[in-house]
């Protein structure tokens, strides 16, 4: 089945410092989006990318999806305190499969004032 | 919108005992999934449903699990009987139809099976 995998796990920076996460499919997807979880919170989603090689920024997080289709990555420039939580990616093949999200492991992000 | 509804917010209970969760998605949304959360597994989609006819549930565990949508309003998560390596925090999620797939999570049941 498809699977979607998530690096790093655990990511610890300094207030400031940029940050990135990369997700890799082993399947082509139609789409990927991306979630964020506060500690003790539930998955609340930031965006979806659908194009090939589409980028979209918000505000200091800035989103990649890969030409093939199968990888993607978060990069947030000079992370602050508020953006503590896990960020997970979650693909969807499409097709039959439509409306159904795969997530990645997820990627656990503390930031240290 | 209140947004996605979902009860009890806690269980803990025997094992062996039967547990019941319950959500209420977002008023118009076709789809509604339910997840799974553990440290170990991850977030995994055990079946979701459209417009309340159950369209995959290959993530169900095994027998002990089922899940029902009587009504585009409601849908229950039972376990049956319930064992330890089913302690969890339990979402579900809605998403509107074909086209705008962005999933509403619910706040969640943490459920606890002593």
């Amino acid at each position: 089945g498809q699977q979607v995998m998530q690096i790093p796990q655990y990511q610890h920076v300094q207030e400031g410092e940029d940050f990135t996460t990369y997700c890799n499919s082993s399947t082509t997807l139609s789409n990927i989006q991306w979630y964020k979880q506060r500690p003790g919170g539930h998955p609340v989603f930031l965006i979806q990318l659908v194009k090939s090689g589409e980028v979209k920024k918000q505000k200091r997080l800035t989103f990649q999806f890969g030409e093939a289709k199968k990888n993607s990555s978060l990069h947030i420039t000079a992370t602050q305190t508020t953006d503590v939580g896990t960020y997970f990616c979650a693909g969807e093949a499409g097709g039959t499969s439509y409306g159904k999200l795969t997530f990645g492991q997820g990627t656990i992000l503390t930031v240290h004032p | 919108d209140a947004g996605v509804i979902q009860s009890p917010r806690h269980e803990v209970t025997e094992m062996g005992q039967e547990v019941t969760l319950r959500c209420k998605p977002i008023s118009g949304h076709d789809y509604l999934f339910w997840y799974r959360q553990t440290m170990m597994r991850g977030l995994e989609l055990l079946i979701y449903f459209n417009n309340n006819v159950p369209i995959d549930d290959s993530g169900m565990p095994e027998d002990r699990f089922s899940a029902k949508m009587p009504n585009a309003s409601f849908s229950t998560l039972k376990i049956q009987p319930s064992e330890p390596r089913d302690s969890a925090v339990y979402f579900c999620a809605s998403s509107l139809r074909q086209g705008y797939n962005e999933q509403f999570f619910g706040p969640g049941t943490r459920l606890t099976v002593l």
